[in-house]
């Protein structure tokens, strides 16, 4: 069954320094989703892509927060610098993006932690 | 997309029925409900989604008021692999639309 693949699945990083995420949606998903879910709470979306484009980046803090998806496969998400307040599970998701075919599929996240 | 409310937990037995309550009282006419599942330290997981019929799968099965206003999903028999927090999320079925997750439902199944 095809999965959305994300790396690593576990980062410890100390604050100011820069970290990145990566994401492998499933082949021939147009739409990605970056979410950051603080322990305890639902997950809360950062930025969107259909294809190459970003569609919803209203929630993420540009500041320290940058997300790409070059040729509209992968994505990698890179905070500079991180903080403490950012420590939470960062997840990815793909869905085909095609009419009524919306469902998203996550992918295991990567959980970081700022010390 | 439409708010919805949940019980922040609930415990159900195991290979008993669970019944998940939620309430979207400012749905819209277009707007489906979803139901996705995340259990601990994973991504979170489809189960179903509906508009207005009821609907059922392999996994669960939920209904949905004639006014619209409330849903519930049912675990037919809840097993331990069950536990999980349960999120029911409205919103319009349409290419690229966002999910919008609120608190959802701690759901603990016990032996």
């Amino acid at each position: 069954e095809a999965e959305v693949a994300q790396s690593p699945r576990y980062k410890i990083t100390e604050k100011s320094q820069a970290v990145a995420f990566w994401c492998d949606p499933i082949s021939g998903h147009a739409t990605l989703y970056w979410y950051r879910q603080i322990l305890g709470q639902g997950p809360e979306l950062l930025v969107q892509f259909q294809d190459e484009s970003v569609v919803d980046d209203s929630q993420l803090p540009k500041d320290r927060f940058s997300a790409e998806r070059l040729k509209g496969v992968d994505s990698t998400l890179k905070i500079q610098p991180a903080e403490l307040g950012d420590s939470a599970m960062y997840l990815c998701a793909s869905s085909l993006g095609q009419a009524g075919e919306v469902e998203a599929f996550f992918g295991q996240g990567t959980r970081l932690t700022v010390v | 997309d439409a708010k919805t409310t949940q019980p922040p937990s609930m415990d159900c037995a195991e290979g008993r029925a669970a019944n998940l309550p939620c309430n979207h009282s400012t749905i819209s006419g277009n707007e489906y409900v979803y139901w996705y599942r995340q259990i601990h330290s994973q991504g979170p997981q489809y189960i179903i989604h509906g508009l207005k019929n009821n609907e059922t799968n392999e996994m669960a099965s939920l209904i949905i008021t004639e006014d619209r206003k409330s849903s519930t999903l049912i675990l037919p028999h809840a097993t331990l692999r069950d536990t999980a927090v349960y999120y029911c999320i409205v919103r319009v079925k349409a290419a690229g639309n966002k999910l919008t997750f609120g608190g959802g439902t701690r759901v603990l199944v016990k032996p």
